[in-house]
C-alpha cells in the first residue's frame, strides 16, 4: 500500500513554456503533499507543502508565481512550472503523508525529470 | 536553527559492515527517518525511530539517542546494490521533516 504516482516521468520542453506535473496518492488519502526539487548530486530541497483545499506554503526563495501548486483533492496535487527556463531543469519529486497517521512518514512518487531547452 | 549533519560520502567493501552517522538539532523532536535513494530515483523508506535504542530490520538497523541528538544506520553484509545515497531526516515540533544532505555510499567488490 501507500503508492504515490507522478506523471509525466520525464518531460523536455522549450524555454518559456509551462509544464504541469501531477502527483497522485493511489491507495490512500493524503492530507498533505510535498514538492521537492533535486539537482544532480545534491540533496532534496523542499519547495512547498500543499494541503488539500488550501493554499500551499512555499519555502523561502521559491517563487510561488512561478511554481503554481494546486491540491484540489485528497489524492491529487499538481505543480505547474510556468515560463520554464533552463535553470529550472531538475528532478521534481512529490511525497505524501497518510491522513490520520500518528507519524509523518512520507511516501515518495517516482519523480519527474524536467529538461528545459 | 535546525540542522542535520551526516558525512558526504563513505566507501565500504562488499560483505562488510558500515555505519552511517547522523546528528541533528531541531526545534522539538518527533522522530527520525532514514531513506535510501538510488541515483535518478526517488527516496524509499528504510526506518523510523522515535524512542531510544536499536531497531533491526534484516540487514539494516537504525539507532537513536535522543539525549545526544544522534542516530546511525548500520548496514550489514553489504551488497553491490546497497550503493546509494542514504538520507537522514528529523521531524521537528511541527512534524516537519528536516533533511540532511545525504551520505553517498560506495560499495567496492
Amino acid at each position: 500500500g501507500a503508492v504515490v504516482s507522478q506523471h509525466p516521468s520525464w518531460v523536455i520542453c522549450k524555454s518559456g513554456t509551462s509544464v504541469k506535473i501531477e502527483c497522485r496518492s493511489l491507495d490512500f488519502q493524503a492530507t498533505t503533499m510535498f514538492w521537492y526539487r533535486q539537482f544532480p548530486k545534491q540533496s532534496l530541497m523542499l519547495m512547498a507543502t500543499s494541503n488539500e483545499g488550501s493554499k500551499a506554503t512555499y519555502e523561502q526563495g521559491v517563487e510561488k508565481d512561478k511554481f503554481l501548486i494546486n491540491h484540489a483533492s485528497l489524492t491529487l496535487s499538481t505543480l505547474t512550472v510556468t515560463s520554464a527556463h533552463p535553470e529550472d531543469s531538475s528532478f521534481y519529486i512529490c511525497s505524501a503523508n497518510i491522513a490520520g497517521r500518528s507519524y509523518n512518514e512520507q511516501f515518495f512518487g517516482p519523480g519527474t525529470r524536467l529538461t528545459v531547452l | 536553527g535546525q540542522n542535520i549533519d551526516q558525512p558526504t560520502e563513505m566507501t565500504a567493501t562488499e560483505g562488510a559492515i558500515v555505519q552511517i552517522n547522523c546528528t541533528y538539532q531541531t526545534s522539538g523532536f518527533n522522530g527520525l527517518f532514514w531513506y535510501q535513494q538510488h541515483a535518478g530515483e526517488a527516496p524509499t523508506f528504510l526506518s523510523y525511530n522515535v524512542l531510544d535504542g536499536l531497531e533491526e530490520k534484516g540487514r539494516f538497523s537504525s539507532f537513536l539517542s535522543r539525549s545526544k541528538g544522534y542516530s546511525y544506520l548500520l548496514l550489514k553484509e553489504l551488497q553491490m546494490k546497497d550503493s546509494a545515497s542514504y538520507l537522514c531526516a528529523a521531524t521537528d515540533s511541527n512534524y516537519q521533516l528536516i533533511w540532511g544532505a545525504g551520505t553517498k555510499l560506495i560499495i567496492k567488490p
